[in-house]
């Protein structure tokens, strides 16, 4: 079935190190995101990339990495330069189609905590 | 920029009962508006969505229109079950590029919760 992978789904780190959240889809979308959900905060987007080799910031991008390298992967690395680390964290595709259509498809999410 | 508000949970209800969710969005231009829906231990999935003033999108007995005047895009159903019982977020569209992918602005979300 077509859809959207995360890995791992629940990642322990100590305070100082790098962590690599995996994202991978088999939909032949061109645009993934990367959203953070805390709390009462709802979802704010880290990174979105609407092509191969191609990403920009979002609204929290600070402490966060990204490459595009493969259509059909998306990895986020949480750098130890992220002062709040522990969060819930989504990786989203779409398709440019009809203009506006705003239909994301998510993965599960990957639940990082910071020891 | 554009932002959106939306009721603050949580909300419980019995089986049966009529549900609103309250949802308001600042935006410039004409966004597109989303209900989007967040299922215990799983990510969000469409729930339904109006593109223009006055539309009304429904899906699985829920209903939301596209209200311009008062800014809003309010959820309902008119009859809850248990298994509705999850994390509802509310959100709007700005277009990101001529590429036609699009950057959606999320509530907080409210958590509902329908007990037998």
């Amino acid at each position: 079935d077509g859809g959207i992978t995360q890995s791992p789904k629940y990642l322990f780190r100590k305070e100082g190190q790098n962590v690599t959240l995996s994202c991978e889809q088999n939909l032949n979308h061109d645009a993934m995101y990367w959203y953070r959900q805390d709390p009462g905060q709802g979802l704010r987007l880290i990174y979105y990339s609407q092509i191969v080799n191609d990403f920009q910031k979002g609204d929290i991008a600070e402490g966060y990495s990204v490459s595009r390298e493969k259509k059909e992967s998306f990895p986020l690395t949480v750098t130890s330069a992220q002062k709040n680390p522990t969060a819930f964290y989504l990786c989203a595709s779409s398709h440019p189609g009809t203009p506006n259509t705003g239909e994301l498809f998510f993965g599960e999410g990957s639940r990082l905590t910071v020891l | 920029g554009n932002s959106v508000t939306q009721m603050e949970g949580p909300v419980t209800l019995s089986e049966e009962a009529f549900l609103t969710i309250n949802c308001t969005y600042t935006a410039t231009g004409y966004p597109s508006l989303f209900w989007y829906v967040q299922y215990p231990g799983e990510g969000l999935q469409l729930l339904l969505k109006a593109t223009k003033a006055d539309d009304k999108g429904s899906n699985k007995g829920f209903e939301a229109t596209y209200r311009k005047e008062t800014t809003s895009f309010h959820l309902e159903k008119g009859s809850v079950q248990v298994s509705d019982s999850a994390v509802y977020f509310c959100a709007l569209s700005d277009r990101v590029s001529s590429f036609g992918n699009e950057k959606l602005t999320f509530g907080t979300g409210t958590r509902l919760t329908i007990i037998p």
